[in-house]
């Protein structure tokens, strides 16, 4: 069975203080893995696709890493409008690519100004 | 391009009551999906479709029906609500060639 746990549940940072959020899986074979944005009562926002170990992707503040068995979300000088639910998923090989995603149950981020 | 789009925004039911959610997207995606999302718990698959006139069941398919008639179009029934089914659900839809799915606002339920 596919797993994903994302770890710190929530994170409470300043204003240009980085960090980093963490997604460990357990898939049987990795077809992707996804980095979505949430904010309070709205769909998830996508934000990368990683799809081998080694791969890094950035967009502004944000960049994604992945390794066999984890991801991180580095957040570097965030801004108080980076303040969502991060949310992690994988897909699965053994889908075929059709079925969906399973997801990590996020880490609620919070910048304060 | 409204993307993809969700009908109602919220609703309340009573248990034994049944009511259909309508899901559309205007991206021409073949792909189709419904999620339900808890509190405390990570969005679960509920069925998905990986075209016009078919349907699979993922994670949580009990106590919902599907249907793809138009490929626009992906329809969520509850026959019988049940308290349990309170939550937040979510359409998603895609492209055949390109993993990323796009995720509509959501429909707020809950049954009393």
């Amino acid at each position: 069975e596919d797993q994903v746990t994302q770890s710190p549940e929530a994170l409470r940072l300043q204003e240009g203080e980085s960090s980093s959020l963490n997604c460990s899986y357990t898939v049987s074979g990795l077809r992707g893995l996804f980095w979505y944005r949430q904010d309070p009562g709205k769909g998830p926002e996508f934000l990368f696709t990683l799809y081998s170990a080694g791969e890094e992707k950035e967009k502004e503040r944000l960049k994604a890493t992945l390794t066999k068995k984890e991801s991180f979300l580095h957040i570097t000088a965030p801004k108080p409008e980076d303040s969502a639910t991060y949310l992690c998923a994988v897909q699965a090989v053994s889908g075929g690519g059709a079925d969906g995603l399973t997801f990590g149950k996020g880490t609620h981020l919070i910048i304060q100004p | 391009n409204a993307g993809v789009t969700q009908t109602p925004k919220f609703r309340v039911l009573k248990t034994g009551q049944s009511m259909t959610l309508l899901c559309a997207q205007d991206m021409n995606h073949e792909y189709m999906y419904w999620y339900r999302q808890d509190p405390g718990m990570g969005l679960r698959l509920i069925h998905y479709s990986v075209g016009e006139g078919t349907t699979a069941k993922g994670e949580v398919p009990d106590g919902y029906n599907v249907s793809r008639l138009k490929k626009q179009n992906f329809l969520l029934g509850l026959e019988s609500a049940a308290p349990s089914q309170t939550s937040v659900y979510f359409c998603a839809s895609r492209w055949t060639g390109n993993n990323e799915q796009f995720f509509g606002p959501g429909t707020r339920l809950t049954v009393l």
